[in-house]
């Protein structure tokens, strides 16, 4: 059955540095999708994308946000200068229909 | 942001007897919405999804109704398996504009055997 992949699992930087959040959405799904789930609270809408470019953000996607789809498969976030607060559970979906899709996520800690 | 809540923070039911999760929402502009299962340190599991033209849906040990009047809806997991332990969301969306989920804050549930 096909699945959302990412990677790394983990990862843990500095503050102030950069970080890149990969993902291989479901390979004919057209929609994709990053949120996020800081420990103890909800899971929460990052940003959408479709065809090429971004159909919607939450506030919490600022300037040090971006994404990308480099290629055909992959989907990336980008966290330009980390800070203490975006230590969290990062999850990329993806969809065809009506439903998303959730990869296991990325672990990010920033000390 | 408390347009999907999930008001009962965890649930503790026997082995095949049935579960009953429930969640309400505010916003009338949501049209679908889905349940997710979740266990530590991995991803939301889709388990199920009912669009606002339905009331009831089904898929094995899963059914979904929703009431749209009193923006509610519940899962029934019936028989409930100790397999099902783990956290449930309830999600919803609008698919008519962007198509973000809105999270509840989860149940847990524990099915003891």
């Amino acid at each position: 059955e096909p699945e959302v992949t990412q990677t790394p699992s983990h990862q843990v930087t500095q503050m102030g540095q950069e970080v890149i959040l990969r993902c291989v959405p479901i390979s004919n799904h057209l929609y994709f999708y990053w949120y996020r789930q800081i420990l103890g609270q909800k899971v929460e809408f990052l940003v959408s994308f479709y065809n090429n470019e971004i159909s919607e953000k939450s506030e919490i996607f600022d300037d040090q946000f971006s994404v990308e789809r480099p290629d055909g498969s992959n989907f990336t976030l980008k966290i330009r200068s980390t800070k203490l607060e975006d230590s969290a559970m990062y999850f990329c979906a993806s969809r065809a229909e009506g439903t998303q899709y959730f990869g296991p996520g990325t672990r990010l800690l920033v000390l | 942001d408390q347009q999907v809540k999930q008001n009962s923070p965890s649930l503790s039911v026997q082995e095949g007897r049935i579960s009953i999760l429930n969640c309400d929402y505010t916003n009338s502009m949501f049209d679908y919405f889905l349940w997710y299962k979740k266990y530590p340190a991995e991803g939301p599991t889709f388990l199920i999804s009912i669009s606002s033209i339905k009331d009831k849906n089904e898929d094995g040990r899963f059914t979904v109704f929703l009431n749209k009047s009193a923006k509610h809806l519940s899962l029934h997991i019936v028989p409930s398996q100790p397999g099902d332990s783990a956290v449930y969301f309830c999600a919803a969306t609008d698919m008519e504009y962007g198509n973000k989920l809105v999270f509840g804050a989860g149940t847990i549930l524990r099915v003891k055997s």
